[in-house]
């Protein structure tokens, strides 16, 4: 079963917008970290932000955040005054099992974000 | 201060030979991961070593191996390359091998390998 499900492929906004990129999770871990990731087209994976299971709040990094809503298991992502430079691949990304005696991220299949002038 | 370096940035392979693919974690970081990310994917857990030992390993075949070095520099091995190896490479590194919930994985920029 698929852990990460991103169901928007390709999104458009445009510039100085805001916009939302859709995430939901399934994991059975009550301790799990959620995160966002941007990849140019030159391929590095760009940390955005992150949300710990046990966070009361939700994260947010300069124009992004991250609406969290643990009972429905998504995690969106929210970039506000959006600018040419975020038109990237956008992939969420879960790890779990903190208990776990190794660190694997699980990668969604990612949202290409073009932003438009 | 240096981020994760991967070297080649770029290598072509013929069917049936063997590659190695190298990576330089952040000064300081202990874990380093290997990802396979196939063209139109999400990239896909292939280890994590940490501390020079494997601590956890993604469903790849055997012909997939790696490796961890006194100075914490790693080198992925893929023997028997198959077209379907083609992919972009990622080498992430973090300071822990787990616990701290927000500890971040640091990515390289990739190794494209195309297999022909």
């Amino acid at each position: 079963a698929q852990k990460i499900t991103q169901t928007q492929p390709g999104m458009f906004v445009q510039e100085k917008e805001a916009v939302t990129l859709d995430c939901t999770y399934d994991t059975s871990d009550p301790s799990y970290g959620l995160f966002w990731y941007k990849q140019p087209s030159s391929g590095e994976m760009i940390f955005l932000i992150y949300q710990g299971s046990y966070d009361q709040q939700n994260a947010t990094e300069g124009r992004y955040s991250l609406n969290f809503q643990k009972a429905r298991k998504s995690a969106n992502l929210v970039i506000s005054a959006s600018q040419l430079g975020d038109s990237a691949m956008y992939f969420c990304a879960m790890r779990e099992g903190y208990e776990t005696s190794y660190d694997k991220v699980i990668f969604g299949p990612g949202t290409s974000l073009s932003v438009i002038p | 201060d240096a981020g994760v370096t991967q070297s080649p940035t770029h290598l072509i392979k013929t069917r049936g030979q063997h590659v190695t693919l190298r990576c330089s974690p952040i000064s300081g970081h202990k874990s380093v991961s290997w990802y396979q990310q196939v063209l139109g994917q999400g990239p896909q857990f292939i280890f994590q070593y940490y501390e020079k030992e494997e601590r956890g390993r993604g469903n790849f075949p055997d012909r997939f191996s790696a490796r961890q070095f006194p100075n914490y520099s790693s080198e992925l091995n893929v023997n028997a390359l198959l077209l379907g190896d083609s992919a972009l490479y990622l080498c992430a590194s973090s300071l822990s091998q787990q616990g701290a919930r927000n500890t971040e994985a640091f990515f390289g920029q990739g190794t494209r390998l195309t297999v022909v």
